[in-house]
């Protein structure tokens, strides 16, 4: 089993939806979770950073963690085209411990 | 702006032939990292520079190494390809002790003929 499993996709929703990416988790150690965006043929690029349970949101991007079910979710709202990216969920357990990604979710907004 | 640079962004090579990947950032952050990432898959960790600190992934083959001159730069070397290297290559660097936030590189793609 994975230690951070997260569906592939692809996901298509149309322009102006709400879009919920999800990662579940193995490790109850894990206690920083990141969700990162990676355009086709770049890096990836952080989005949003959490610690223990809880929602962060920023702009249009909300990050929730549940750390009793172990987990975590991204929501986009008014998703553009532009969100048409892979999404990875990353988490760690301390801040000098490596980072566990899932694989990523590839999402589609059309038009 | 402060940025992580890699180099080339696609290097072709042949089966056995060695190449090297170049990273430099101008974060001046202490942590550098070294990834591989294959198609559909997560990035995988080779290795990290703690400063001048070298720390090896239990699973990284002998055949993936690693430099770091200074603290801008970091090389990572293939000494012997195989069609199985081929991958994106991702470079990320971090300030220890400040949440350690990644930031990553725009990648080399990495194909071996």
């Amino acid at each position: 089993q994975k230690e951070v499993e997260q569906d592939p996709g692809p996901l298509s929703v149309p322009e102006g939806a709400i879009v919920s990416l999800n990662c579940t988790y193995s490790n109850s150690a894990f206690q920083y979770f990141m969700w990162y965006r990676q355009y086709s043929r770049k890096g990836p690029e952080l989005l949003m950073y959490t610690y223990s349970s809880g929602n962060k949101e920023d702009g249009r991007f909300t990050a929730q963690v549940d750390k009793s079910s172990k987990y975590i979710s991204l929501f986009i709202r008014d998703s553009q085209p532009s969100d048409s990216a892979t999404y990875l969920c990353a988490t760690r357990a301390g801040t000098a411990s490596k980072l566990t990604f899932g694989t990523g979710t590839r999402l589609q907004v059309t038009l | 702006d402060a940025m992580v640079i890699q180099n080339p962004r696609y290097q072709v090579t042949q089966f056995g032939k060695p190449v090297t990947l170049s990273c430099s950032q101008t974060l001046n952050h202490n942590v550098m990292y070294w990834y591989q990432q294959k198609s559909s898959q997560a990035p995988k960790l080779l290795f990290h520079y703690y400063d001048k600190d070298f720390n090896n992934e239990a699973d990284t083959p002998d055949n993936f190494q690693s430099r770091r001159p200074n603290t801008s730069f970091c090389f990572l070397d293939i000494r012997s390809p195989g069609l199985g290297d081929a991958a994106m290559y991702l470079c990320a660097t971090s300030l220890a002790g400040a949440l350690d936030t990644q930031y990553f590189g725009p990648g080399t793609r990495l194909t071996v003929l």
